[in-house]
């Protein structure tokens, strides 16, 4: 089955930055979603791109989607400390999500 | 995350013990799902139900048996579990099993086997 894998798998970046995190799947997908995790707790869902769409925003996300490439990016414009989270990419496989193995982002105040 | 909730949060647990988790979501959603989620590993779906009907069962042992008696509780049965089933299990829920459906997780519980 396809799978989301996320790219780096983790990333350190100062408060006011961007962070830019990347997925790469390997079939064609209907949509795909990202997800961001606190430490040890559940997922939460942050934002769906469909195939037909190209770039996405909510707040201060930006979700591209590259389906020649196979690839998404998820970028967090003026990081702040509660960004600190895993995140998570997953992609349609008929009824269901495969998710990656995640982006941990530490954001340092 | 009070749309669905999971009991206990943290369980510890002997090889040879039998305990179930709970979860129940409080969105009026269709469908159902449990997930297993190991360090450094993608989260691994186990379970689907859809309107209280088994959908996926993704080839796991079955000392992990599920349970769905309506469509808003969710039961994971646990009994002679290994130290390797150690790990954050996580129930979710759907408007329906389909894609463009947004899931919504559950806290978690954090399972350890000794």
């Amino acid at each position: 089955s396809q799978q989301g894998e996320e790219d780096p798998q983790a990333l350190s970046i100062q408060e006011g930055e961007n962070a830019t995190m990347n997925c790469s799947y390997k079939t064609s997908i209907n949509n795909l979603q990202w997800y961001r995790q606190n430490s040890g707790r559940g997922l939460v869902h942050l934002i769906l791109i469909r195939s037909n769409e190209r770039e996405k925003h909510s707040g201060r996300l930006r979700v591209t989607l590259d389906t020649s490439k196979k690839s998404s990016s998820l970028l967090i414009t003026a990081s702040r400390a509660a960004d600190t989270a895993s995140y998570f990419c997953a992609t349609d496989e008929g009824y269901k999500y495969i998710f990656g193995t995640g982006t941990r982002l530490k954001v340092l105040a | 995350e009070t749309g669905v909730t999971q009991t206990p949060r943290h369980l510890v647990m002997g090889m040879t013990n039998k305990k179930s988790l709970k979860c129940e979501q409080h969105l009026g959603h269709n469908a159902m799902y449990w997930y297993k989620q190991s360090a450094k590993k993608p989260l691994e779906l186990m379970f689907v139900y859809s309107l209280e009907e088994r959908v996926e069962n993704n080839s796991v042992p079955s000392r992990f048996s599920p349970e769905c008696p309506n469509s808003s509780h969710l039961f994971l049965h646990l009994h002679t579990l290994q130290p390797e089933d150690s790990a954050l299990y996580l129930c979710a829920s759907s408007q329906a099993p389909g894609t463009y459906n947004e899931q919504f997780f559950g806290p978690g519980t954090r399972l350890t086997v000794l």
